[in-house]
């Protein structure tokens, strides 16, 4: 089955506490993108990734870093977490010659 | 700067009816890419159509129709006879297209679709 997974799902943590949301994928997709979602801000992307060894910044990149060793894992870290990095977040990934983009289920990070 | 317009903030109908959400979107790149996106209220998110900027041709998927013009930077997205599983959050994006389709994606704010039995 197509799937994009997310770990973990849900998460409290405090302010400067270093993490890392996982993301895998299973369909061999060179494309990956992580987006945020915040009420009255909407959806943002960002980093995305076109390849292994091989990303760029999206919208929102500050505070964030990313890496691509391997084509079906794309982690996002985030060093230093403070409160406003408080969000859902969604990882996605996509093949360049197919059009479609799977989701992951999101995850909702709480940062105290 | 890029940006997308969805202004309808909300909507309702009455099941069976039809229903478009409208998208403007502003770019100064030649080659881009458009998207329409359905959050429901699980809240997870569903890639719906992507188009690219040299295709204006209508697209239609079942009940789900899609009206891209460039003269007017539009992208509109319509659904005809409107089911209560329609009910969601739909989300219009842009991206450039340095590299591929999901380069620098912004997304509009969304429309929320409330269709009533």
């Amino acid at each position: 089955e197509a799937q994009v997974t997310q770990n973990p799902r849900y998460l409290i943590t405090v302010t400067g506490k270093k993490l890392t949301v996982t993301c895998s994928q299973n369909m061999n997709h060179e494309y990956m993108s992580w987006y945020r979602q915040d009420p009255g801000l909407g959806l943002r992307q960002i980093y995305y990734s076109m390849n292994v060894e091989v990303t760029d910044k999206g919208d929102v990149p500050e505070g964030y870093k990313v890496s691509r060793k391997e084509k079906r894992n794309f982690p996002l870290i985030l060093e230093s977490p403070s409160p406003n990095q408080t969000s859902l977040y969604f990882c996605a990934s996509s093949s360049t010659g197919t059009e479609t983009q799977y989701f992951g289920p999101g995850t909702r990070l709480l940062v105290l | 700067a890029q940006k997308v317009t969805q202004a309808q903030t909300e909507i309702s109908v009455v099941e069976k009816e039809d229903v478009t959400l409208d998208c403007v979107y502003e770019t100064r790149d030649t080659t881009y890419y458009l998207f329409w996106y359905k959050q429901p209220p699980s809240g997870e998110l569903v890639f719906l159509i992507r188009r690219n900027s040299f295709d204006e041709q209508n697209e239609i998927s079942g009940r789900y129709s899609w009206n891209f013009q460039k003269s007017t930077s539009s992208f509109n997205f319509t659904i005809t006879a409107s089911q209560v599983v329609d009910s969601a959050v739909y989300f219009c994006a842009l991206s450039e297209a340095n590299y591929g389709s999901y380069d620098k994606v912004i997304f509009g704010p969304g429309t929320s679709l409330s269709v009533i039995p």
